[in-house]
């Protein structure tokens, strides 16, 4: 079975411009997340989809961001304009319950750097 | 206030040697988790332990929660140059999951 997958691993990219990050959760897992961690410090929720739909974005930082997930499979995080205050690793997670505590499988992570 | 803190901050070990890490956390939880994130790498789960049970062990890994003290900790013993990485605790809360800053774990060959 393969894991979660993330697309690109590593972007650099300057101040004001755009990126999107992919991500491709287990087959048939119906819940997906995305984390950041940004300046090495903890690792923040942003949000959480069941299926196409947000469940929980309360974790997102500003409306620069923008997740999407259309059809319930993959999933994509827009920074648009990105900011230097961006620069992290941003991970993706699935899992096939919900049942607060239902084990995550996280991906390798996008490596973001804002220069 | 924060979940999941972890101490120390940072460990530096000789290979052979047992690691402790500890984490507490603030408010009532379902199970904790442990998990390790090798340099440019990501997120590995290495054991849920739930709140009914005080001691788990997985392979060189012994996990440990007291729920009236809010703490838990995870040892590994035998340490490898292998193991190290950062290592973080997390508590679910709904579905999303609290994570501490994290140990850095360096175990020197």
């Amino acid at each position: 079975e393969a894991g979660v997958t993330q697309f690109p691993s590593h972007s650099v990219i300057e101040k004001g411009q755009t990126v999107t990050l992919r991500c491709d959760p287990i087959s048939g897992h119906d819940n997906l997340y995305w984390y950041r961690r940004v300046m090495g410090k903890e690792i923040k929720f942003l949000l959480h989809f069941v299926k196409e739909s947000k469940q929980d974005e309360s974790g997102m930082p500003n409306n620069r961001f923008l997740a999407e997930r259309t059809g319930g499979t993959y999933s994509t995080l827009k920074v648009q304009p990105a900011e230097l205050e961006d620069s992290g690793v941003y991970f993706c997670a699935s899992s096939r319950l919900n049942m607060g505590g239902d084990e995550q499988y996280f991906g390798p992570g996008t490596r973001l750097t804002v220069t | 206030s924060q979940q999941g803190e972890e101490d120390p901050q940072a460990l530096s070990i000789q290979e052979g040697e047992n690691a402790t890490m500890n984490c507490s956390y603030k408010t009532s939880i379902n199970n904790l988790q442990w998990y390790r994130q090798n340099s440019g790498r990501g997120l590995v789960h290495l054991i849920l332990i739930r709140s009914n049970e005080r001691e788990k062990h997985s392979g060189r890994l012994r996990v440990t929660l007291d729920t009236s003290k809010k703490s838990s900790s995870l040892l590994i013993t035998a340490s490898r140059a292998a193991d190290t990485a950062s290592y973080f605790c997390a508590t679910p809360k709904h579905s999303r999951l609290t994570f501490g800053e994290g140990t850095q774990l360096t175990v020197n060959p």
